[in-house]
């Protein structure tokens, strides 16, 4: 079964860093496409960033570009967005999904950015 | 950036309706489109990927059609456990996008 498990959400305040975590099984980690995306509260749904399989290709929203950071560690199942120089219109429930068409979703960790 | 404009934004309907659910593209997108549903509370489910196949386990009530720039998604036969906001995304060209939305209710 394949699952996607987020961690490492909070209260940070603005101007602060924080990252996120996937822990990803069931599934072949290092032959997949991930992604973040993220949802405002009773907003609707932003894509954040994707990486390929082997990290050559890496894509961001312009609202996080050179703020955040998408990576992984196919050794350990492992998918990170490090967050940099966070605002208040970045607090949101973050997702981490697979692949291109986000055909697996976990259940998201929020991250609240607020003094 | 490609915009995906989706309507109704809220849609209301009885239990065995046929409902159609619309997406327009900004630009062509080919077939790389993708449907979503959210219930409240829960992580989006994949629906349909691109345009018009369904995803392993939802039921056959839930169909996908278009390309280019105009999509559609319809239930055949509308179930309670229907009720959910809609989603749509394209992912031909980055940044990818999402719909705003469509919020379905039982009438």
């Amino acid at each position: 079964e394949v699952q996607l498990v987020e961690s490492g959400g909070g209260l940070v305040q603005p101007g602060r860093s924080l990252k996120l975590s996937c822990l990803a099984s069931g599934f072949t980690f290092s032959n997949y496409g991930m992604n973040w995306i993220r949802q405002a509260p009773g907003k609707g749904l932003e894509w954040v960033a994707s990486i390929s399989s082997s990290s050559s290709y890496i894509y961001y929203a312009d609202t996080v570009k050179g703020r955040f950071t998408i990576s992984r560690d196919n050794a350990k199942n492992t998918l990170y967005l490090q967050m940099t120089s966070l605002r208040s219109e970045d607090t949101a429930l973050y997702y981490c999904a697979r692949r291109a068409a986000l055909d697996y979703w976990g259940q998201g960790v929020m991250v609240t950015v607020s003094s | 950036d490609i915009q995906m404009t989706q309507s109704p934004s809220f849609l209301s309907a009885s239990v065995g309706d046929r409902v159609t659910l619309s997406c327009k593209a900004s630009q062509n997108i080919n077939k790389y489109l993708a449907w979503y549903q959210q219930k409240l509370g829960e992580a989006p489910k994949l629906l349909i990927y691109n345009a018009n196949s369904l995803q392993t386990g939802i039921p056959s009530r839930f169909s996908g059609s278009g390309s280019g720039t105009d999509f559609t998604l319809t239930i055949s036969s509308l179930q309670p456990e229907d009720v959910a906001t809609y989603f749509c995304l394209q992912h031909n060209s980055w940044p990818n996008t999402f719909g705003a939305g469509t919020k379905l209710e039982l009438k």
